[in-house]
């Protein structure tokens, strides 16, 4: 099992959507979750940091953390073409690894 | 305008030569880590340090890679010696500390032939 799972993708979404994008983590005892966009041929960036459980708003972003569950998720609401990108789940783990999932493509069509 | 920067931004090396990637984090962050990203592989982390002191590097290939810091503001990776197999773009990314957000360089494109 690896330690960050994401869907690859691509996921497709129409302008003005909603995307929701999710995240397994095995590490009972990880302790802070980020959600990173990397463009193509671009370093990641990134965008949402969640340490407690619930949701945390950052302008069209959201992002929802289940410890018990073991899930981080992203929405993006008014979804728009510059959105399309790859979004990188991080784990902090217990031991302190900052470990990454392989990423979901996001498309959005125009 | 703070940011990890990293050197150089592209690397073309035949096969069997040394090669040294650099990378100065932010100023204040006490926390480094250096990744490989690839298609097949994704971002796999290589080590981390935490004030200079390196805290895990299990996931290097330990007979040809190394990393260090020699001082606050530098971390090098070298690999010596190279095979085409280290093709791959390398971060270094930096973070206040072990818990919070990390920040990525632009990355060492590294191309061994």
């Amino acid at each position: 099992q690896k330690e960050v799972e994401q869907n690859s993708g691509p996921l497709s979404v129409p302008e003005g959507a909603i995307a929701s994008l999710n995240c397994t983590y095995s590490d009972r005892g990880s302790q802070s979750f980020f959600w990173y966009r990397q463009y193509s041929g671009k370093s990641p960036e990134l965008i949402m940091s969640i340490y407690s459980n619930g949701d945390k708003e950052d302008g069209r972003f959201t992002a929802q953390l289940n410890k018990a569950s073991q899930y981080v998720s992203l929405l993006i609401r008014d979804s728009q073409p510059s959105d399309s990108a790859t979004y990188l789940c991080a784990v902090n783990s217990g031991t302190y690894k900052y470990i990454f999932g392989t990423g979901t493509r996001l498309k959005v069509l125009a | 305008d703070a940011r990890v920067t990293q050197t150089p931004r592209h690397k073309v090396t035949e096969m069997g030569q040394e090669v040294t990637m650099r990378c100065q984090p932010i100023l204040g962050h006490n926390t480094v880590f250096w990744y490989r990203q690839t298609m097949m592989q994704g971002l796999e982390l290589l080590a981390y340090f935490r004030n200079r002191a390196p805290l895990d590097d299990s996931g290097m290939p330990k007979d040809r890679f190394s990393a260090e810091m020699p001082d606050a503001t530098l971390a090098t990776l070298k690999i010596q010696p190279s095979e085409p197999r280290d093709s791959a773009v390398y971060f270094c990314a930096s973070g206040p500390t072990l818990n919070t957000e990390a920040f990525f360089g632009q990355g060492t494109r590294l191309t061994v032939v």
